[in-house]
């Protein structure tokens, strides 16, 4: 089993959907969360970070269940810019900022 | 966010060279900095881990004496590719670990280095 898991996609949607990305996580002990972007051929951005039971920011809203080892991302009114990759990434269990990667999800906005 | 810069950005060199490739944090302290290799549509796989003032720990399968480490300061990290072979073609990219209150770490990338050997 992978330590961090994701539909690969890709997602197809128009503009204006909303659209919800998940994941999980095999190590109970993982203590930190994050949804990164990918563009094509550039280096991942961090788009969001997720310390509690989730968190809001714009458009995005992440969730986080550490009961069921699960993480969501939902994008509520999707752009045409929002087309990218998005990697669900934990730390691991040692208190050194390791991340693990899902192997993210393909997103495609069309107009 | 914080800002990471990577040097170079794209390099071409021949079979049997060395490449060196820097990692810089530019607006904070780094004592821990990472390096990730991606391939075509697979996903970043880890390297090594690059702790400043000690020896790097590489992932299993990472060859220590073909992917050198240094660490020197707390702002930069540099990998040594040596002797590249065509294999070695990817993109590799750098992150630098930021320690956050309440122990949390947040980690920023650079830009990556694509690396094509002939």
């Amino acid at each position: 089993r992978k330590e961090v898991e994701q539909d690969p996609g890709p997602f197809n949607v128009p503009e204006g959907a909303t659209v919800a990305f998940n994941c999980t996580y095999s190590n109970s002990a993982s203590q930190s969360f994050f949804w990164y972007r990918q563009d094509c051929r550039k280096e991942p951005k961090l788009l969001m970070s997720v310390y509690s039971s989730g968190n809001e920011d714009g458009r995005f809203t992440a969730q986080l269940n550490r009961a069921s080892q699960y993480i969501s991302l939902l994008i509520r009114d999707s752009k045409l810019s929002d087309s990218a990759t998005y990697l669900c990434v934990v730390t691991g269990s040692s208190n050194t900022g390791k991340l693990i990667f899902g192997q993210g999800t393909t997103l495609q906005v069309k107009p | 966010g914080a800002v990471v810069s990577q040097h170079p950005s794209r390099v071409i060199c021949k079979s049997g060279t060395s490449v060196k490739i820097e990692c810089r944090s530019l607006d904070f302290q780094a004592t821990t900095m990472f390096w990730y290799r991606q391939f075509p549509k697979q996903s970043l796989m880890l390297m090594a881990t690059s702790n400043e003032g000690s020896k790097a720990t590489y992932e299993q399968g990472v060859e220590k004496d073909k992917f050198l480490i240094n660490h020197a300061s707390l702002t930069l990290s540099t990998l040594t590719v040596t002797s590249a072979h065509p294999e070695d073609s990817s993109f590799y990219i750098c992150s630098a670990s930021r320690r956050l209150a309440g122990g949390y770490y947040e980690q920023y990338f650079g830009p990556g280095t694509r690396l094509t050997v002939t």
